[in-house]
């Protein structure tokens, strides 16, 4: 079964902290897919990236950082320099290869908080 | 425009009766989702469709059932609303030719009393 856990349920950190928000998941599939999702207040779900279990290296953009380790079956993001606007919930979420990848399972997400 | 749209995006309805959401998309993905948010627990699979004559249950289709009308639409009805059945609804689209990522719609806030 697959299973994706999210144990921070909430952060509140003062603008300009890193934050890492944790993802550890469980998959029996030897190829699979990793992917965060934004819900910033307003309510929609924004993509923010893709992960091929083939590919451990890490992925920064801008002030966002993924943080692959199959060993340990997780897939973290960090944030620096965190400012109000990365208020949001976060979702990680597992899904299966192309061919079988009808859907995601999505951990039940972490609220962060940046308070200015 | 928004590639993937959900009308209405509020509503309030009472117990035992029927409701329809509705989403379109004009991304020209072949595959259609419908998930529903609760608060605390993520996002739950309710059905999915790979195409038009392709629809499949997802964890929680009880109480619900859909309609993939087109390609571009995908609709989720409730034949009997229930106060559990408040909460807020996705739709999401996704291409087979992809790698699985999905593309969600604004979502749906229904109210059942």
């Amino acid at each position: 079964a697959q299973k994706v856990t999210q144990a921070q349920t909430e952060i509140s950190v003062v603008e300009k902290e890193d934050v890492t928000l944790d993802c550890v998941y469980e998959t029996r599939d030897t190829t699979y897919y990793l992917f965060w999702y934004k819900q910033p207040p307003s309510g929609e779900l924004v993509f923010l990236i893709r992960r091929n279990s083939f590919d451990e290296q890490n992925e920064i953009s801008g002030r966002y950082s993924w943080n692959f380790q199959k060993s340990t079956s997780s897939f973290n993001f960090t944030i620096t320099a965190s400012q109000v606007v990365d208020s949001a919930v976060y979702f990680c979420a597992l899904g299966r290869v192309r061919g079988s990848n009808y859907k995601l399972t999505f951990g039940k997400g972490t609220l962060l908080t940046v308070n200015p | 425009d928004a590639d993937v749209t959900q009308t209405p995006r509020n509503r309030i309805t009472k117990t035992g009766k029927r409701i329809m959401l509705e989403c379109s998309q004009t991304k020209g993905h072949d595959r259609m989702y419908w998930y529903r948010q609760d608060p605390g627990l993520g996002l739950r699979l309710i059905y999915y469709s790979f195409d038009v004559k392709d629809i499949n249950k997802g964890e929680i289709s009880d109480g619900y059932s859909v309609s993939r009308q087109a390609q571009a639409k995908f609709s989720l009805s409730l034949e009997s609303a229930i106060p559990n059945q408040t909460a807020l609804y996705f739709c999401a689209t996704s291409d087979h030719r992809g790698s699985g990522e999905q593309y969600f719609g604004p979502g749906t806030r229904l109210t059942v009393t």
